[in-house]
């Protein structure tokens, strides 16, 4: 089955760069989720997107933006890029449309490194 | 291919009541396995289990890893309905690009009053 497809895996970028992060969700999903998990924390929330409107809105700094395409698929664009953003980037989606907010699906994640 | 599997998906129950949620998994160079609370946004961390045998406790949760039966369980006792939410699964492996996190598909949770 089809899962979360997230891009790329492994990224390294130096301070002040920018980067874009991509996720392709479950075919179907109409959601999509981007959390950020630092070194031993718990994944913190950024954004979120239905239907291609942004529908929720967390820890996300200024300097990240993101949106979703009509194909569903959805990029987390980063500019001026710190040590600090280093970290594993998750993208979730799930099917809201008719049935619920039911089942994340979590993509393995793209692992952002800032030198 | 690295997998996550997760049972039931969907669990409905009464407060009081003792719950098991299940992960089984089949990835290369385990390194961890980890349970998180997803409630409304961001997944909780509730454990990290990376030796077989040990029994994590907190409060009301608990958990376990079989390494050689490639399973772990999840298990809530005295049910209350705060803990209602989806139970994910998480398996940390290395693979050519480093580490490699493979969820589960979580198990939804409904404790009723």
């Amino acid at each position: 089955a089809a899962g979360v497809i997230q891009s790329p895996r492994h990224l390294i970028k130096e301070k002040r760069e920018t980067a874009t992060l991509k996720c392709y969700p479950i075919p179907r999903h109409d959601t999509v989720y981007w959390y950020q998990q630092g070194p031993g924390q718990d994944p913190q929330f950024l954004i979120s997107f239905y239907e291609k409107m942004q529908s929720d809105k967390g820890s996300i700094p200024d300097r990240f933006s993101a949106q979703q395409f009509s194909d569903y698929h959805s990029e987390l664009n980063m500019s001026s890029l710190e040590l600090g953003d280093s970290a594993l980037y998750f993208c979730a989606s799930s099917r809201i449309r008719g049935q619920g907010n039911y089942g994340y699906t979590f993509g393995s994640g793209t692992r952002l490194t800032v030198v | 291919e690295d997998k996550v599997v997760q049972s039931p998906l969907s669990l409905v129950v009464h407060e009081g009541d003792t719950v098991t949620l299940n992960c089984s998994y089949e990835v290369t160079n385990f390194r961890s396995l980890l349970w998180y609370k997803q409630e409304k946004k961001a997944p909780t961390f509730l454990f990290m289990l990376t030796s077989s045998g040990i029994e994590k406790k907190s409060g009301r949760l608990s958990s376990i890893l079989d390494k050689k039966e490639l399973f772990s369980i999840l298990n809530i006792t005295a049910t209350q309905t705060g803990d209602s939410a989806v139970y994910l699964c998480a398996v940390e492996a290395r693979d050519n690009y480093g580490q490699n996190f493979v969820f589960g598909p979580g198990t939804r949770l409904s404790v009723l009053p």
